[in-house]
């Protein structure tokens, strides 16, 4: 069974243009999480998805945002890059997160420059 | 103070020394995680926990819901288990809070 895939791996971006990382959850799964690893921080909850909704959101600026498909596939968007969203950022997928706990991506490491 | 805290913040132990990682949090919570992160990144989920103990081969979590307290040991260690290891817990809305993590070095 394939586990979460994110892509790409590595993304640089120059500040001001837009980034775009996709997750795919594990087959069964229909909840996706998102989340920031800033260098140096911990790990920060961004976005919840689940059944094509948007369930929660982190304390982040409106332009972190994102969308969930039908085929529970998920993308991150980040607008007006800033230098400090330079981070790893990974995605968790879950049948239900409570029960049956998350299973993690690898990650997408953004490069803002 | 952050709702999640975990001690040390970095532990260096020779190969087959016992560790243990503690993990403190200030909320109720409905369930707390433990992961392990290796260089590059990617992370693993350990343990997922609600009360009590639970096992997985030399990997050994307990938690103690009324003293908001959890620990990770690791018996037996060996250099592959270095990593970051990193507490989480779910309070509401499948929305976890993490540690900042515990850097594990094992030493052969």
């Amino acid at each position: 069974e394939a586990g979460v895939t994110q892509s790409p791996t590595h993304l640089i971006k120059t500040r001001g243009q837009q980034a775009t990382l996709r997750c795919s959850p594990i087959s069964g799964h229909t909840s996706v999480y998102w989340y920031q690893q800033a260098l140096g921080l911990g790990l920060q909850f961004l976005l919840w998805y689940d059944e094509g909704e948007e369930r929660n959101r982190g304390n982040f600026p409106p332009r972190f945002s994102g969308r969930q498909f039908p085929n529970y596939s998920s993308e991150l968007n980040v607008n007006a890059l800033e230098l400090e969203d330079s981070a790893l950022y990974l995605c968790a997928s879950s049948q239900d997160g409570r029960n049956y706990g998350y299973t993690f991506g690898s990650g997408t490491r953004l490069t803002v420059v | 103070k952050n709702e999640v805290e975990q001690s040390p913040q970095n532990l260096t132990a020779q190969e087959g020394e016992f560790i243990t990682i503690n993990c403190s949090y200030s909320v109720g919570i409905s369930a707390l995680h433990w992961l392990q992160q290796h260089p590059g990144g990617g992370i693993v989920s350990l343990f997922m926990l609600s009360s009590g103990k639970k096992k997985h081969g030399r990997l050994i979590a307990t938690i103690n819901i009324q003293e908001k307290h959890s620990s990770l040991h690791i018996t037996a260690s060996h250099p592959r288990d270095s990593a970051v290891y990193i507490c989480a817990v779910e309070a509401s809305g499948s929305r976890l809070t993490f540690g900042e993590g515990t850097q594990l070095t094992v030493n052969p």
